[in-house]
Parts: structure tokens; C-alpha cells; sequence
């Protein structure tokens, strides 16, 4: 099983729609929770911090369920550009090492 | 936030050579940095683990001879792809953490091997 598992999409969405998506990961220790945007051809640049309450920024929220081991993302009124593909990504504090998702592709249409 | 640069964007190699990607952190000291190889449609996969001053760590099933890696001062680490072949080719990305809540990647690396 991997260690990150997300729904590959590609959700294709009209601007102005919300969209969400889920992701699940295996390793009951981690602690740390991220949401990566990541555009074609680019690095990975950090959307958000996932915290265990739950955290919004602008349109974006995310939530984590500990208890079901898994992080979502919710993005209201949709812009076409927020087009990318979004990364799961969970940190385990003791080694600093990234396991990352094969991303969810979200395309916005106008 | 923090900067990582990493050196070149793209690069394009016959069989066989050997090529060297640079990584470096602009504005803070990285004991750690860490290589990632992205297949297109996939995740970023772990390679390594580069500590400065030591031995880097390979997960599992990564050839350290094939990708040499050093980290010889705080602020930069190379990765070297030796005797490339095509199967190589790939999109090659360092990070550097500057805090345990966030990593900073460079701008990455695409690797063609003819």
C-alpha cells in the first residue's frame, strides 16, 4: 500500500464551482499535513499547512481526520487559475522526510 | 521564504556520459537536502537523503553508484546521474527543509538522455 493515496482526478470544473478532494495515507505517526500546488513542468510550491482543526485561507480549506487518516481540500468559486495538480504531501517530524501523493488534477474551464 | 536554486532547468544527454545537477540553498544553511525523481503523471519519489559532511542515504532500490551524491558544504549539494541511459530521463528535484513544517524546493531538473 502507499504510504500517500489520492484521487487522481482530473476534476474539470467550471469557474465559479467548488471543488473537493480527498487523500489518505498509511503511517499512524505522522505529523505533519501539507496541501502542494504543483503546475506543469514546476516545482512543488506549499498551498497550505494542514492543522488538526481544520484551516481555511481565502478559498481554500483543509481538513484533517486523524482518526480515518485522511486530509481533504475544499476550493470555493473556482479560478481558472487554480488549473494544477495538488499534492497530498505528509511529513514524519522524526526524519523530515516528504512522502508525497501522485496528485489530484484539477482543470478549471471558463 | 526560504530560496533553493537548483541548477540546470533542463539538460540533454547522449548514453552513456554523466551528468551534474547542482542544489543549492541561497539564504540558510541546509544540513539535509533531499533528491526527488518525478516520472511524468506520478508522484515525486524519495532518491536520497543528502547530509552535509556524510554519507548520503538511498531508499530502497535507488543505485548509489549510479547517482552519486555530495554534500560537501551547508548550502550545496550535487547529484551526479552516471552513465545515463534513457530510462534516467526524468524530472530531478532537491528540497531543503528549513523548518520541519515546510520544504523548499528548487525549480527542478529535466533529464533527456538520447
Amino acid at each position: 500500500r502507499k504510504e500517500v493515496e489520492q484521487d487522481p482526478g482530473p476534476f474539470n470544473v467550471p469557474e465559479g464551482a467548488t471543488v473537493a478532494f480527498n487523500c489518505t495515507y498509511s503511517n499512524s505517526a505522522s505529523q505533519s499535513f501539507f496541501w502542494y500546488r504543483q503546475d506543469c513542468r514546476k516545482e512543488p510550491k506549499l498551498l497550505m499547512s494542514v492543522y488538526s482543526s481544520g484551516n481555511e485561507d481565502g478559498r481554500f480549506t483543509a481538513q484533517l481526520n486523524r482518526a480515518s487518516q485522511y486530509i481533504s481540500l475544499l476550493i470555493r468559486d473556482s479560478k481558472l487559475s487554480d488549473s494544477a495538480t495538488y499534492l497530498c504531501v505528509v511529513n514524519r517530524r522524526d526524519d523530515y522526510k516528504l512522502s508525497f501523493g501522485a496528485g489530484t488534477t484539477v482543470t478549471v474551464r471558463a | 521564504g526560504a530560496v533553493v536554486s537548483q541548477h540546470p532547468s533542463r539538460v540533454i544527454c547522449k548514453s552513456g556520459t554523466s551528468v551534474k545537477i547542482e542544489c543549492r540553498s541561497l539564504d540558510f544553511q541546509a544540513t539535509t537536502m533531499f533528491w526527488y525523481r518525478q516520472f511524468p503523471k506520478q508522484s515525486l519519489m524519495l532518491m536520497a537523503t543528502s547530509n552535509e559532511g556524510s554519507k548520503a542515504t538511498y531508499e530502497q532500490g535507488v543505485e548509489k553508484d549510479k547517482f552519486l551524491i555530495n554534500h560537501a558544504s551547508l548550502t550545496l549539494s550535487t547529484l551526479t546521474v552516471t552513465s545515463a541511459h534513457p530510462e534516467d530521463s526524468s524530472f530531478y528535484i532537491c528540497s531543503a527543509g528549513y523548518t520541519y513544517t515546510e520544504a523548499f524546493f528548487g525549480q527542478g531538473t529535466r533529464l533527456t538522455v538520447v
